[in-house]
C-alpha cells in the first residue's frame, strides 16, 4: 500500500513569505505527527493529531507555526512570515493508535525548506 | 530537548563486520524504538522493545534494553553496504504519551 506522502519535496521561499507543507498519511492511521529536523540532528517533535484533534502542539516553536487536519486525514503545516531559522527538513509521520501504547511511526520523505 | 543520546556519533566499519550502537535515555519508559534514516529520506521503523523485554531480534538486528541503566543497544550483524545510514533511538517523553523524543543519531558507514 501507499506510504506517507509529503509535498512539496523541496520549497524555497524568501524571508517573510508564508509557506504550506502537505502530508498525506497512510489511510486509516489515526495518529499524525510533524517533526522538524535540522542538518545532522534527530527529528524534533512539533505537533500531534489524533484524527482531527490536535492533542499536542507543545513543540511548535512560535505562533508563526500552525498545523491542521480538518477531516482527520490530510494535514497541512503552515509557517507564516518565514525566518531563516525555519530552514530545515519537515517530516510527517503517521501511525495506528492504541491507548497507552506507542505504535511504530511511518515517515514520509519530508519537505526540505530553505528560507533565503 | 533530546531524551536519548546515541553513542558513538559516527561509526565506520568494513562490510561483514558487526556494528553496535548505544542509546541512553533519561526518564522511565514503557518502550523504546529504533529507526533508520537513509540520506535524504524519511525514517524507517526497525524495532520496538517494551520495558518488560530485555532483548529482541529481527533478522540481522538485535536490540537490548537495560531499564536499570536507562540504556539500549542496537547490534547489526554481518553488515552490508546497504546498512549505511543514520540510526536513531526514540522514546516517549512520558509513559503512555504518543510523543516520541529522538536522539541525535549514529551515522553508520559500511565500507565495501
Amino acid at each position: 500500500g501507499a506510504g506517507v506522502s509529503q509535498s512539496p519535496r523541496y520549497k524555497v521561499a524568501k524571508r517573510g513569505q508564508d509557506v504550506a507543507l502537505r502530508c498525506d498519511p497512510i489511510s486509516g492511521h489515526v495518529s499524525l505527527f510533524w517533526y522538524q529536523q535540522a542538518l545532522g540532528q534527530g527529528p524534533e517533535f512539533l505537533t500531534y493529531f489524533q484524527n482531527e484533534a490536535q492533542l499536542d502542539k507543545s513543540g511548535l516553536p512560535s505562533d508563526r507555526f500552525f498545523a491542521e487536519r480538518p477531516e482527520g486525514s490530510v494535514s497541512t503545516l503552515k509557517i507564516q512570515r518565514t525566518q531563516q531559522e525555519d530552514s530545515a527538513v519537515y517530516l510527517c509521520a503517521s501511525s495506528r493508535w492504541r491507548e497507552r501504547s506507542n505504535q511504530p511511526q511511518h515517515f514520509g520523505d519530508g519537505t526540505r525548506l530553505s528560507i533565503l | 530537548s533530546q531524551q536519548g543520546e546515541e553513542d558513538p556519533q559516527a561509526l565506520s566499519i568494513q562490510e561483514g563486520e558487526n556494528a553496535t550502537m548505544n542509546c541512553s535515555y533519561k526518564t522511565s519508559i514503557n518502550n523504546l524504538q529504533w529507526y533508520r534514516q537513509n540520506s535524504g529520506r524519511g525514517l524507517v521503523h526497525l524495532i520496538l522493545i517494551r520495558s518488560n523485554e530485555r532483548e529482541k531480534h529481527s533478522g540481522r538486528l538485535r536490540v537490548t534494553l537495560d531499564t536499570s541503566k536507562k540504556s539500549s543497544s542496537l547490534l547489526i550483524t554481518a553488515s552490508r553496504a546497504a546498512d549505511t545510514a543514520s540510526y536513531f533511538c526514540a522514546t516517549p517523553i512520558i509513559q503512555g504519551a504518543q510523543k516520541l523524543v529522538f536522539g541525535q543519531g549514529t551515522r553508520l558507514t559500511i565500507n565495501p
